[in-house]
């Protein structure tokens, strides 16, 4: 089945750019989504589809998927973009969603 | 704006039956365009799906808990509920609820709970 590997953290000063990576064995025809969690609040969609924004998701994220790595781009990083990300595919041969490991963006 | 609230115990023992409702509101999970789903996240850990639920009652679960797993759902009430059974201290986590829009690209969970810290321990 799939497994997803993001990196840990990944640290980035206000107002730069953040790149948080999501390698799998292949991604193939699947979808790749984001997510932001934040302590006490409800996680929030950030990107759907590898690329897609839902509503009320600022232009700063952006999404693409290549070959073995999806990458989540956060650009103009303001300091409430800190939060945990996780990518998501659907494993069709096993017909079940999975999850990475996350990763912690700190704002500088 | 649709919105899920998760409800249920925050303590459970050990090889007891987890249970968990789902609340949903400004919204019907009687919509053919939706599943509804379980996730969860230990501390320290990363998320975890559980399964999913159409309003017919199909659903898809986690294989690694199938065995222990049960969702279902209320539409009189537009609820659905979780059940894990013979819970250990690794199911202790926090359990958030989401709308699941099932494509033909599988689950992705466009609207979630804020969650609810299950403990267990005797």
């Amino acid at each position: 089945s799939y497994v997803l590997t993001q990196p840990p953290s990944v640290s980035v000063a206000p107002g730069k750019t953040a790149r948080i990576a999501c390698g799998g064995t292949t991604f193939g025809s699947e979808s790749v989504q984001w997510y932001q969690l934040k302590p006490g609040r409800a996680p929030i969609l950030v990107i759907y589809f590898d690329s897609d924004r839902p509503s009320g998701i600022p232009d700063r994220f952006s999404g693409s998927n290549s070959g073995n790595t999806a990458t989540l781009t956060i650009s103009r990083v303001e300091a409430e973009d800190e939060a945990d990300y996780y990518c998501q595919v659907w494993d069709s041969s096993n017909y079940h969603a999975v999850f990475g490991g996350g990763t912690q963006l700190t704002v500088l | 704006q649709l919105q899920l609230q998760e409800s249920g115990p925050g303590l459970v023992k050990p090889s007891e039956t987890l249970s968990l409702t789902c609340t949903v509101s400004t919204g019907s999970i009687s919509s053919r365009s939706y599943y509804w789903g379980w996730i969860r996240q230990p501390p320290g850990k990363g998320l975890e799906w559980i399964g999913s639920i159409y309003y017919s009652g199909s659903t898809f679960y986690n294989p690694s808990l199938k065995s222990r797993v049960t969702i279902s759902l209320d539409t009189s009430k537009n609820q659905f509920s979780l059940e894990v059974t013979s819970v250990t201290v690794a199911d202790t986590a926090i359990y958030y609820c989401a709308r699941d829009l099932y494509t033909d690209s599988g689950s992705l969970f466009d609207t979630w709970g804020q969650g609810a810290l299950v403990t267990v321990s005797s």
